[in-house]
Order: structure tokens, then C-alpha cells, then sequence
């Protein structure tokens, strides 16, 4: 079992929509980064959280470290936020553990 | 130019070849990093250069040689690779610190081994 856990692992929506999209840890972290990454392979950092919630435009982020759990949230989801929506735990120094990923496809 | 760029972006390289894969940043931070992501996996943390100085090799074969000349260069020399080697190398760079700061990626190279 990957000690990053993301769910679902595959999304699909309508335009408009509000997403959600899951990671569940079970190391110890100092914090955890959601990544976007598109299609071509470039890789985007979207938060770095250690508590609370953090809201960037559509996008917010919230983790819950008592229950080693976070969410990405999309509001008015749109067909250019189509990615794959990766989440990290930073458990060291320079040691960081991905999920495999959740592949989101928003339609018009 | 500013950010991360890698060269090249597309290799195809056969098992007794040796080719080098290069990463530049230009946001002035002091920690570089080589992953790699194959279909269907995880990014796997490869090796980590701070101030120059390797701080992490996760078990990659020796067939992988990373050298980072400087803050702002950082190269993976390969030789005799498998086909199951064949992935995405993406580079990142951060500030570093205990922290490790948010990682700022390049956009990777896509490898082919034959």
C-alpha cells in the first residue's frame, strides 16, 4: 500500500462543476504539496499546506493533520483545469512521497 | 529566460548508448532534484543536490550518475540503460532549507531506450 493514497483516480465532469479530489497520508509530514501536471508532462505547484487551508482563485486546499488527510478543491470547474492532480508529503528533509495521481477531464 | 529548463525534452537512446540530460534554473535556489515517472506510477525521487552537495540517493542503479557543477546546473549521465528505464525525467529546483520549500519543476525529458 503507497503510504500516499489519492482517490479517485480517474474524474470526469461538466464544466461548471465543483471537484473534489482526495489524499490520505500515513507518514509524518511537515507539509503537503498539491501538483498539477498537464498533458506533455510539465509539472506545476499549486500549495504547500501544513495546516488549515490555503485559496488560490478557484483552487483551495485544506488538510486536516489529526486525520492525515486533504482535499483539493475546484469551484466552477472549467475544461482547461483537465490534468492530473498530483498531491506530495514532504516527510524529510529533502524526502517527498507522490500519490499516483488523480486524472481530472472537465467537459464543456 | 527564468525557471527550470531541461534538455532535450525528447531522447531516444539505445542500451549501449551513453547520453547526458541537462537541467538549468534560473530562480537562484540552492537545491536541485531528478525525478522519474514512468506510466502508471508514482514520481519516484531520484537523487537531491543541496549547495552542490548530494543529500539523497534513493537506491537508483549506478547506471544513473547525477553531477551538479553548480547551484544552477544539474546533469544525469546515462549508461548502458535498460528498456524499463525508458520514463519522463523531470527536474526541480526549490529554495531548501528543513522545510524543502515548494519545488518549482522543469519540463522533463521524455526518454526511449531501445
Amino acid at each position: 500500500k503507497n503510504e500516499v493514497e489519492q482517490s479517485p483516480q480517474n474524474l470526469t465532469a461538466q464544466e461548471g462543476e465543483f471537484i473534489t479530489i482526495n489524499c490520505s497520508y500515513s507518514v509524518g509530514i511537515s507539509a503537503l504539496h498539491w501538483l498539477q501536471q498537464h498533458p506533455g508532462g510539465g509539472i506545476v505547484s499549486l500549495f504547500m499546506l501544513s495546516s488549515g487551508k490555503k485559496k488560490h482563485g478557484r483552487l483551495i486546499a485544506t488538510i486536516n493533520i489529526q486525520e492525515k488527510h486533504s482535499s483539493l478543491h475546484i469551484t466552477a470547474s472549467h475544461p482547461r483545469d483537465s490534468a492530473v492532480y498530483i498531491c506530495a508529503a514532504h516527510s524529510g528533509t529533502y524526502k517527498y512521497i507522490f500519490g499516483t495521481g488523480t486524472r481530472l477531464k472537465v467537459l464543456a | 529566460e527564468t525557471g527550470v529548463t531541461q534538455t532535450p525534452r525528447h531522447l531516444v537512446m539505445g542500451m549501449t548508448n551513453k547520453k547526458s540530460l541537462k537541467c538549468e534554473q534560473h530562480l537562484g535556489h540552492n537545491a536541485m532534484y531528478w525525478y522519474k515517472q514512468s506510466a502508471k506510477k508514482p514520481l519516484e525521487l531520484m537523487f537531491v543536490y543541496n549547495f552542490k552537495e548530494q543529500t539523497e540517493n534513493n537506491s537508483v542503479p549506478s547506471r544513473f550518475s547525477p553531477e551538479c557543477p553548480n547551484s544552477s546546473h544539474l546533469f544525469l549521465h546515462l549508461h548502458t540503460l535498460q528498456p524499463e528505464d525508458s520514463a519522463l525525467y523531470l527536474c526541480a529546483s526549490s529554495q531548501g532549507g528543513t522545510s524543502g520549500g515548494t519545488q518549482y519543476f522543469g519540463p522533463g525529458t521524455r526518454l526511449l531506450v531501445l
